[in-house]
């Protein structure tokens, strides 16, 4: 399975983009890219899925380039809310249940 | 209404001692899981049911044993619990067994002493 590295912290202020790469070297040509976010004594809630290029939703936008082996979790005006952990993911198409965490970003929004 | 609740939110338990956790989903997803997250935040799936069937058993000792009486719920029993044990356990759900989102449960917050 595909593994995912991407930045232990991450710093914003209220109201500034946020971008959060995740590098996933091996992905496999079934993979799909996932990204969840939990908050302190929550469990994680999916964000946005992606196979290739760019697909945006009501809360983040997910870009990833043609060789598929990074991709880019957009936030746009962050708020104090935000403050989350942010789990990059690589799902195997009929496996889409297992998911294999990595360490996640932990994304501190500062007023 | 909680689409996924899991009960109890906290448990607090000696070594040795056995314990369960429950999980319902009212989400009339067919999948169901368990996951365990330790206290460096990593989540590892443990277990997986689609439809009462146990689909994914990830190297769990056989003291962790799941059942499924329906497809809305998903019990964890924890036999002889040892240190390692403590830990949240989140159950989760989704509409199959392939891509899609999944839903979690508030965690239930394991300590043993």
């Amino acid at each position: 399975l595909a593994k995912t590295t991407q930045p232990i912290s991450m710093d914003s202020y209220e109201g500034q983009e946020v971008n959060i790469t995740c590098s996933h070297n091996n992905i496999a040509t079934n993979d799909y890219i996932t990204w969840y976010q939990q908050f302190p004594s929550q469990g994680p809630r999916f964000i946005i899925q992606g196979y290739k290029t760019k697909v945006t939703n009501e809360v983040a936008s997910l870009f990833i380039p043609a060789d598929r082996k990074s991709s880019t979790l957009s936030l746009p005006r962050v708020s104090l809310s935000d403050t989350a952990v942010y789990y990059c993911l690589v799902t195997i198409y009929n496996q889409g249940g297992k998911l294999i965490f990595g360490q996640g970003t932990e994304l501190s929004v500062k007023p | 209404d909680t689409a996924v609740s899991q009960t109890p939110k906290y448990l607090v338990t000696q070594m040795g001692n056995d314990k369960s956790i429950k999980c319902e989903q009212n989400l009339g997803h067919d999948t169901m899981y368990w996951y365990k997250q330790d206290s460096k935040k990593f989540l590892k799936i443990m277990f997986s049911y689609n439809n009462k069937e146990l689909i994914i058993n990830e190297t769990v000792p056989n003291r962790f044993s799941p059942k499924s009486p329906d497809k809305a719920h998903l019990n964890l029993h924890i036999n002889s619990l040892e240190l390692g044990d403590s830990a949240v356990y989140f159950c989760a759900s989704s509409h199959s067994t392939g891509l899609g989102e999944l839903f979690f449960g508030e965690g239930s917050r394991l300590t043993v002493l």
